[in-house]
């Protein structure tokens, strides 16, 4: 059961262009949201999150929208630098549930062409 | 200040073989996560510790253990090992727990088993 779903395996844009990531999830229990970047053999890097109690959050070229309705977030990258091509993974916790545990996506692979 | 550290980076061992990982969290970081990494099944969280305490575990069999010390660091240990082992096993610290607080990850620890 998957409960959290990047349903784009890949993605390339232009250089300086904007990148737009989606997931999706199932559990309304969710409440905190982040987004992470990952280079090949290299740990993930945090780059942004937001809380259920907002529905947007930015953080210099990066930002979070959320929609608690339909259950998706989406991380907007603007503009696009051929250094942000790494794989784009969103992933999900139970604040509520008093855990650390994160729920991931299956991931994103982003190309920016220069 | 100097993030996680994972050692060792790479290991090889033979099935049947057991292995111990570990993990420096970020100074002054209370809370360690283990995760592991397959093409098959994407990031999938292992345990949780907290001030020695596991706090939470995912559905991995009785073979994956770990402990964490008075200083913070962590171990996780799989013993009896199988090929299907084989995956990046990532470490990430948070300074709170309860989903609380950003984790940041580790570089990992790639395990090959043969």
């Amino acid at each position: 059961d998957q409960q959290v779903k990047q349903n784009s395996p890949s993605l390339s844009v232009q250089e300086g262009r904007i990148s737009i990531l989606n997931c999706d999830y199932t559990n309304s229990m969710f409440d905190y949201f982040l987004w992470y970047k990952k280079y090949p053999a290299e740990g993930p890097t945090f780059l942004i999150s937001i809380s259920s109690i907002k529905d947007k959050n930015e953080d210099g070229r990066f930002t979070v929208f959320l929609n608690k309705s339909a259950k998706h977030l989406s991380l907007h990258i603007v503009p696009s630098q051929p250094g942000d091509s790494a794989v784009y993974f969103c992933a999900a916790s139970d604040r509520g549930g008093a855990t650390n545990k994160l729920i991931f996506g299956t991931g994103t692979l982003l190309a920016v062409q220069p | 200040k100097a993030g996680v550290t994972q050692t060792p980076r790479y290991l090889i061992k033979t099935r049947g073989q057991q292995v111990t990982l570990s993990c420096s969290p970020i100074s002054g970081h209370r809370s360690v996560s283990w995760y592991q990494q397959t093409p098959g099944q994407g990031l999938q969280f292992l345990f949780e510790y907290f001030s020695e305490t596991q706090r939470n575990k995912g559905n991995f069999p009785g073979r994956f253990s770990g402990r964490q010390f008075s200083n913070s660091r962590s171990e996780m240990n799989v013993s009896t090992l199988e090929l299907g082992d084989s995956a990046l096993y990532l470490c990430a610290s948070s300074f709170l727990a309860g989903g609380a607080d950003t984790q940041y990850f580790g570089p990992g620890t790639r395990l090959t088993v043969l």
